[in-house]
């Protein structure tokens, strides 16, 4: 079955406490993109990548990372994770001929 | 900013059919016009997308203006499990033109099928 698969699904954390949150995809997809969804403001891209060791900002890159050292994983990192990145995440990547983005179920990230 | 606008939101009976419009008057006439969805906190899934000429598929049925300024999403027979919040976005093109992609959702359309 095509997926986006990301974990954790869910986590509760503290301030300046590194967390990577893991996104894998299985159609072969060279373009992937992060996500973060907060009440009223609708989807934020983060960070997006063309292919492998590509990678680019979206309209909310601070307090992010993110690498591509092989197609099917994109992980986000946050280095020092602040209350304000309290969020939904979510991971896409995108069906290069119809241009059509698979979602990831989404990340629950609290940062106490 | 979103290259959409579309409104906040609407109200359908059930097995009548939902029209969602959405504008995007800045589109350029390479970017396509696409649509998704999302039920309660799931990740968006993709419903239609369309160039220029009208699309259907099992989903729905887009329909794009002459001028592409405009378009709207049709639910043929909404039921309640379409009640979603819907996105129109475009694809924007980057500085690079081998650099595709930068995509922007606005907030969307929360639609509501009420019994």
């Amino acid at each position: 079955e095509a997926q986006v698969t990301q974990n954790p699904r869910y986590l509760i954390t503290v301030t300046g406490k590194k967390l990577t949150v893991t996104c894998s995809q299985n159609m072969n997809h060279e373009y992937m993109s992060w996500y973060r969804q907060d009440p009223g403001l609708g989807l934020r891209q983060i960070y997006y990548s063309m292919n492998v060791e590509v990678t680019d900002k979206g309209d909310v890159p601070e307090g992010y990372k993110v690498s591509r050292k092989e197609k099917r994983n994109f992980p986000l990192i946050l280095e020092s994770p602040s209350p304000n990145q309290t969020s939904l995440y979510f991971c896409a990547s995108r069906n290069r001929n119809t241009g059509e983005l698979f979602f990831g179920e989404g990340s629950r990230l609290t940062v106490l | 900013d979103a290259k959409t606008t579309q409104p906040p939101s609407m109200d359908c009976a059930e097995g009548r059919a939902a029209n969602l419009p959405c504008n995007h008057s800045t589109i350029s006439g390479n970017e396509y016009v696409y649509w998704y969805r999302q039920i309660h906190s799931q990740g968006p899934q993709y419903i239609i997308h369309g160039l220029k000429n009208n699309e259907t598929n099992e989903m729905a049925s887009l329909i794009i203006t002459e001028d592409r300024k405009s378009s709207t999403l049709i639910l043929p027979h909404a039921t309640l499990r379409d009640t979603a919040v819907y996105y129109c976005i475009v694809r924007v093109r980057t500085q690079e033109e081998t650099s595709y992609d930068k995509v922007i959702f606005g907030p969307g359309t929360s639609l509501s099928v009420i019994p």
